[in-house]
């Protein structure tokens, strides 16, 4: 399997743009999460998803962050529009059910908002 | 208090030091806990769940002190690459979401 495939990997775009993270997780894996990371909070869990489901998004800071998963395959972390404080790396993460599961990462989109 | 609290370092060490990570959580219904690696402007990956008995991979052994709520992370005999940021993951009781904390940063040296 290729792991979780992230795309793109790298965004630059303006202010008050819009900007569609895609992610693909492992086939099989039940669970996929979408995590934020900067240097001053670390990581942040935005949302995650149970068999296409989403469990909570609490993380979501705010209206503008939206995201889908229309299948097993395929999920999409939107933000419309986009500010220069969402600048940041982008995570998802896959695992199977159960409690003790690893989840494995992709490599990020680093987003750079100006 | 936050679900995950790491001392974010950064830990400078000599080669072949031994180093000590430790993590509190805040919630008592946690029920699976690791220790992820980071490398710099990489993806985390799992270096070790950690189990109630404390379990041993080589030079590195995870311990969990449930009832103070705490991990540790000790890292023997330390290696130049061993340098990375280790971060400290807790699953939420019946939750399926893992909780990451902030993450403390190695830096070992020659």
């Amino acid at each position: 399997d290729a792991g979780v495939i992230q795309s793109p990997r790298h965004e630059v775009t303006e202010m008050g743009q819009e900007v569609t993270l895609r992610c693909k997780p492992i086939s099989g894996h039940d669970y996929l999460f979408w995590y934020r990371q900067t240097m001053m909070r670390g990581l942040e869990l935005l949302i995650y998803f149970n068999n296409n489901v989403p469990i909570d998004d609490s993380g979501m800071p705010e209206d503008r962050f939206s995201a889908k998963m229309p299948n097993a395959s395929f999920s999409t972390l939107k933000i419309q529009p986009s500010e220069p404080r969402d600048s940041a790396v982008y995570f998802c993460a896959s695992r199977v059910q159960g409690g003790g599961t690893e989840a494995f990462f992709g490599q990020g989109t680093r987003l750079t908002v100006v | 208090r936050k679900e995950v609290e790491q001392d974010p370092g950064p830990f400078n060490v000599p080669e072949g030091a031994t180093v000590a990570f430790n993590c509190t959580y805040s919630n008592s219904a946690s029920q699976s806990f690791f220790w992820y690696r980071q490398d710099c402007r990489k993806e985390p990956k799992l270096l070790m769940s950690v189990y109630s008995s404390g379990n041993e991979d080589g030079r590195f052994t995870a311990q969990l002190n449930r009832a103070s709520q705490y991990i540790s992370l000790l890292i023997r005999d330390s290696k130049l690459s061993d340098s990375a940021t280790y971060l400290c993951v807790v699953k939420g009781g019946s939750q399926g979401n893992l909780i990451f904390g902030k993450g403390t940063k190695l830096s070992v040296k020659p």
